[in-house]
């Protein structure tokens, strides 16, 4: 069964501090990997990788695939209370193009 | 600029009442569909998804029914509520091999 496991499930930290939030994934016929922020309603789109090694960076925000060890991490340096959210995780398999959800990370981000 | 809208945003309703969800999307023609529902603290838990009009796909069994009568409309339904339909409810539209882009989202309570 696909599945999608991210860690930690929640997370708090001091504002400045620097954060990895993990996402691992088994999903047959990978086809990307993407990451979103929720606040308090709809998710918004932060990244897509579809290719290992390379990073993908969005100010203080940057992720990298690892299709190998089949996982990605999204890093938040000089975190802000803004980041404060629950980041999730989805996988995109090509067998019927829907989404494969992790439950996501809570993360606080205390001043 | 493509846009999504859900109404209501919030909802109460009593067990064994009927449900209707309402999703338009602006901006986009013959887009995919979906119907999400995320318990508080989970990822989101893929219900329905659309390619075109008329063309419903069930993921997950239940008292839960979907219809797209139009091309930018996409409707979540139910007979009779159960307690356990409580939740935040999502509707996303994407293209194949794209991210997917929310709606504000409907917060039912079920009671």
């Amino acid at each position: 069964e696909d599945k999608v496991v991210q860690s930690p499930l929640s997370l708090v930290v001091h504002e400045g501090d620097t954060v990895t939030l993990n996402c691992s994934y088994e999903v047959t016929n990978f086809r990307s990997l993407l990451w979103y922020k929720q606040e308090k309603k709809a998710p918004t789109f932060l990244f897509m990788l579809t290719s290992s090694g390379i990073e993908k960076k969005s100010g203080r925000l940057s992720s990298i695939l690892d299709k190998k060890e089949l996982f990605s991490i999204l890093n938040i340096t000089a975190t802000q209370t803004g980041d404060s959210a629950v980041y999730l995780c989805a996988v995109e398999s090509r067998s019927n193009y829907q989404l494969i959800w992790g439950a996501g990370t809570k993360l606080i981000i205390k001043p | 600029s493509q846009t999504i809208h859900q109404w209501p945003a919030t909802l109460v309703q009593p067990v064994g009442s009927p449900l209707s969800l309402e999703c338009t999307v602006e901006g986009t023609s013959n887009p995919n569909l979906y119907w999400y529902r995320q318990a508080a603290g989970r990822g989101l838990q893929l219900l329905f998804y659309s390619v075109g009009i008329g063309q419903i796909s069930s993921e997950v069994p239940q008292n839960l029914s979907a219809s797209r009568p139009q091309d930018r409309q996409f409707i979540l339904s139910s007979k009779k509520l159960l307690l356990s339909d409580s939740g935040f409810y999502l509707c996303a539209w994407g293209d194949r091999g794209h991210e997917q882009f929310f709606g504000p989202g409907t917060r039912l309570t079920v009671l």
